[in-house]
């Protein structure tokens, strides 16, 4: 059974780097995508963006001026940089799996951790 | 990028109800449309990709269908595991992007 889980800090303040790993466990991070998807307190969901096993990316083109994201495949680990956060970025973020080929799918997701941006 | 409308936003129903929630595209998204089920203080958890085709190891009682820009999905009998927030999602053009959610509660 494939488990994520997402580490880093809780609290990042105003202006600061937002950093946080997601580590792939019961299964290699191999031949897959993985995204990052936030959802600000009481509200909906929003797609961050994917990177993939070789390292490719894409972003969503609201936050792409902020995001980057890379793969450890040695760590079976991937991870999340936003930058230059304000309160607006205060939400849980959560790391996924991307599968299918065709029909793609979030099939598999971390448990979130709530990153709170305040100083 | 494309928008997700659900509707209705909340809905209150009785256990057995058959339950129906729609999800519009601002645009054609063929079959491209998951649906996902989070209960609070969770993760979302898949229901269903490609419009209709049920994810392994949930409930044949979830069903969805829909093309281009309308989609449904239908909880035949609920039940009060099933009080929840739905999402739609497309997955035919980036930035993907999620439906408003519809929250389902037990009368």
């Amino acid at each position: 059974q494939v488990q994520l889980q997402e580490s880093g800090p809780g609290l990042v303040k105003p202006s600061e780097t937002l950093s946080l790993t997601c580590t792939v466990s019961g299964g290699s991070i191999s031949n897959y995508y993985w995204s990052w998807i936030r959802q600000p307190p009481g509200k909906g969901l929003e797609w961050i963006g994917y990177v993939s096993y070789s390292g490719s990316t894409s972003y969503n083109p609201s936050l792409r001026s902020r995001v980057t994201m890379s793969v450890d495949t040695s760590k079976n680990q991937f991870s999340l940089r936003l930058s230059s956060v304000t309160a607006a970025d205060t939400a849980v973020y959560y790391c996924a799996r991307l599968a299918g080929d065709s029909y793609l799918r979030f099939d598999y997701w971390g448990q979130g951790t709530l990153v709170t941006v305040s100083s | 990028d494309i928008q997700m409308t659900q509707s209705p936003s909340s809905l209150s129903a009785s256990v057995g109800d058959r339950v129906t929630i729609t999800c519009r595209a601002s645009r054609n998204i063929a079959s491209f449309l998951n649906w996902y089920q989070q209960k609070p203080g969770k993760a979302p958890n898949l229901l269903i990709y490609a419009s209709s085709t049920l994810q392994s190891g949930v409930p044949s009682k979830f069903s969805g269908s829909g093309y281009g820009t309308d989609f449904t999905l239908i909880i035949s009998s609920l039940q009060p595991e099933d009080s929840a927030t739905y999402y739609c999602q497309q997955i035919y053009s980036a930035p993907w992007t999620f439906g408003q959610g519809t929250k389902v509660e037990i009368k």
